[in-house]
């Protein structure tokens, strides 16, 4: 079954470092996600990307935070300069629509600020 | 009000028994309902799309109740492997892609 892939498994970085986390997409989805969540908590949205822009994001998502697709499998998410309280699991979904469309899960990436 | 609302648990139970975990959102605008289970430190995977007439797969039936608002997950004959934590999940009508979570119930099966 095709599924969605992230990368790296783990991110430790200091306070203040910019940080890349990768994902690759189902390959014929169309609409792309990224989540975080932060430990004990709920899963939160943090934006949608389709068409090559941004369609839908959070208060969270804000300038410290930009996505981009790179090529044709590639979707990653940014954050300029971290902070403590970016410490949470992110996880990346793609979806073939929007709408009633289920979205399915990368397994994760874990980032630790220190 | 929280936008998905659901009761933590967690929610004990022995190999064999009935279990069913309910779920209220407040936007009534609201136009797709999921149910996805998470296990510890993974990802959420999708159980199933709950629909207006409920739906049913394999020992797990879903309701949904415009009306009053809410979702329920029946799952039967529970087994161990069922133990995870429970999502409500929802999407929006004006949001046609954002997918709001509740915080999850968690359902621990027991021998």
């Amino acid at each position: 079954e095709p599924e969605v892939t992230q990368t790296p498994s783990h991110q430790v970085t200091q306070m203040g470092q910019e940080v890349i986390l990768r994902c690759v997409p189902i390959s014929n989805h169309l609409y792309f996600y990224w989540y975080r969540q932060i430990l004990g908590q709920k899963v939160e949205f943090l934006v949608s990307f389709y068409n090559n822009e941004i369609s839908e994001k959070s208060e969270i998502f804000d300038d410290q935070f930009s996505v981009e697709r790179p090529d044709g499998s590639n979707f990653t998410l940014k954050i300029r300069s971290t902070k403590l309280e970016d410490s949470a699991m992110y996880f990346c979904a793609s979806s073939e629509r929007a709408g009633s469309q289920p979205q399915h899960f990368g397994d994760g990436t874990r980032l630790s600020i220190l | 009000r929280k936008e998905v609302e659901q009761d933590p648990g967690p929610f004990n139970v022995p190999e064999g028994a009935t279990v069913a975990f309910n779920c209220t959102y407040s936007n009534s605008a609201s136009q797709s309902f999921f149910w996805y289970r998470q296990d510890c430190r993974k990802e959420p995977k999708l159980l199933m799309s709950v629909y207006s007439s409920g739906n049913e797969d394999g020992r797990f039936t879903a309701q949904l109740n415009r009306a009053s608002q809410y979702i329920s997950l029946l799952i039967r004959d529970s087994k161990l492997s069922d133990s995870a934590t429970y999502l409500c999940v929802v999407i929006s009508t004006g949001t046609a892609s954002k997918l709001t979570f509740g915080t999850g119930t968690r359902l621990q099966v027991t021998l």
